[in-house]
């Protein structure tokens, strides 16, 4: 399936720590988007990187897609206690659907 | 309406008992989607919708599981004989349209627990 596989399932760092969250899929995408969840319920669209792009920014995120290694990074900088939260990565593919993976759990400890 | 909206929020069911979820997308947005996540777990795919037409209903578990869209707009799944194992958060996005570069708006989600 296309499904976005994340790494690691969970991830615990310090307040003003950079917090670098790894997604892996299986085959060829149009786009892949990030989403951000609190607290078990609905989630947040961050940020989509297009298939043609290589390194996408938006404020304190940052994130690359390698379609070689078919392999999509999300970096938070300076991270703070309100980013706790899961975190998807959302391949695309062309039947337009986004196929969640399990997510990565972020604790930022004040 | 301003966001996408679910309800109930939460259910309480009892085992066999048939039970009817509704989405209301963002006004203006013609695909709709519903996922399922259990606890601590991703979100699993049930179906999604381009205006009333339900293009892939291959995330569906079983044939107890059902979902309509009317006049474009609200959508209800419906669950029949509800089993232990349906207990779960039901999420519904909305997007302006099916595409390549379109990003999903999550509602709040129902829970659902059978009992």
């Amino acid at each position: 399936s296309q499904q976005g596989e994340e790494d690691p399932q969970a991830l615990s760092i310090q307040e003003g720590e950079n917090a670098t969250m790894n997604c892996s899929y299986k085959t060829s995408i149009n786009n892949l988007q990030w989403y951000r969840q609190n607290s078990g319920r609905g989630l947040v669209h961050l940020i989509l990187i297009r298939s043609n792009e290589r390194e996408k920014h938006s404020g304190r995120l940052r994130v690359t897609l390698d379609t070689s290694k078919k392999s999509s990074s999300l970096l938070i900088t300076a991270s703070r206690a309100a980013d706790t939260a899961s975190y998807f990565c959302a391949p695309m593919d062309s039947s337009y659907k986004l196929i969640f993976g399990s997510g990565t759990r972020l604790l930022v400890r004040p | 309406g301003a966001g996408v909206s679910q309800s109930p929020s939460n259910k309480v069911t009892e085992k066999g008992k048939d039970v009817e979820l509704r989405c209301d997308p963002i006004s203006g947005h013609t695909a709709l989607y519903w996922y399922r996540q259990s606890l601590g777990q991703g979100l699993e795919f049930l179906i999604y919708f381009q205006g009333n037409s339900a293009p892939d209903k291959s995330g569906l578990p079983s044939d107890r599981f059902s979902a309509e869209r009317t006049g474009g707009s609200v959508s209800t799944l419906t669950i029949q004989r509800t089993q232990q194992e349906d207990s779960a958060v039901y999420l519904c996005a909305s997007s302006l349209q099916t595409g390549l570069n379109e990003k999903l708006f999550f509602g709040s989600g129902t829970q659902l627990s059978v009992l």
